[in-house]
């Protein structure tokens, strides 16, 4: 079945940086564009990136641009994002999703259980 | 601060009926983006609920049904149960900006 599995978070000092990956299995990852997430505490689901298929096109939430990097390895079925500059306010869970596109919107239908990242000195 | 605002909380006796909306603009809804709709149980992850503005992935049982209408979607929990007690969100697309996917403020689902 599918399956999305987020690592990499932790407790980091402010203006430290963080890769966060996301490994999938039981579907073609090379496929579908996948998607991160996150979700401070007790807040709200906030977009953060999208990435193509194939990684020809990256796609950030404009209060992310600048810090926050996509990437994938089709090769290896998993996907990265990395965070340059941690700030107290990236404080919060980090979802992978699946994503299923078309034309007039897209939506994701398989999420990971996600991976914390506290930023704190 | 999300461009779709849904009312921060509802609630219902088991066996009502709760509606959520999500207010949105000409930019997003309004420009006929699709709507989604995500369920985030305590301590879960997010989980789809309703895709391209009214269908539902299988296993999603029909008490769940939504609709959209101008700049606005709404979601509606018929004959509510104490499983629906959860976080709601609405996701759509919104055009003003650069490439935007956007979540709604979300609504948490009180069962009284």
């Amino acid at each position: 079945q599918v399956q999305l599995v987020e690592s990499g978070g932790g407790v980091v000092q402010p203006g430290r940086s963080l890769r966060l990956s996301c490994a999938v299995s039981g579907f073609p990852f090379s496929g579908y564009g996948m998607h991160w997430v996150r979700q401070a505490p007790g807040k709200g689901l906030e977009w953060v990136a999208v990435i193509w298929y194939d990684g020809s096109k990256k796609f950030y939430a404009d209060s992310m641009k600048g810090r926050f990097t996509i990437s994938r390895d089709n090769s290896k079925s998993t996907l990265y994002l990395q965070i340059d500059s941690l700030r107290p306010e990236d404080t919060a869970v980090y979802y992978c999703a699946r994503e299923i596109s078309s034309d007039s919107g897209s939506y994701c239908d398989s999420w990971g259980l996600g991976t914390l990242v506290t930023v704190s000195s | 601060q999300s461009v779709l605002t849904q009312p921060p909380s509802v609630s219902g006796a088991p066996g009502q009926t709760v509606t959520i909306s999500c207010t949105g603009s000409n930019t997003n809804i309004g420009a006929g983006w699709l709507v989604h709709w995500y369920q985030q149980l305590p301590g879960k992850a997010p989980k789809i609920l309703i895709y391209h503005n009214i269908n539902r992935p299988s296993g999603v049982p029909d008490r769940f049904s939504a609709s959209k209408s101008g700049t606005s979607a709404s979601l509606t929990i018929t004959g509510l149960r104490s499983e629906d007690e959860a976080d709601y969100y609405c996701q759509s697309y919104d055009s003003s900006l650069s490439v935007q996917y956007v979540f709604g403020t979300g609504t948490q689902v009180t069962v009284l």
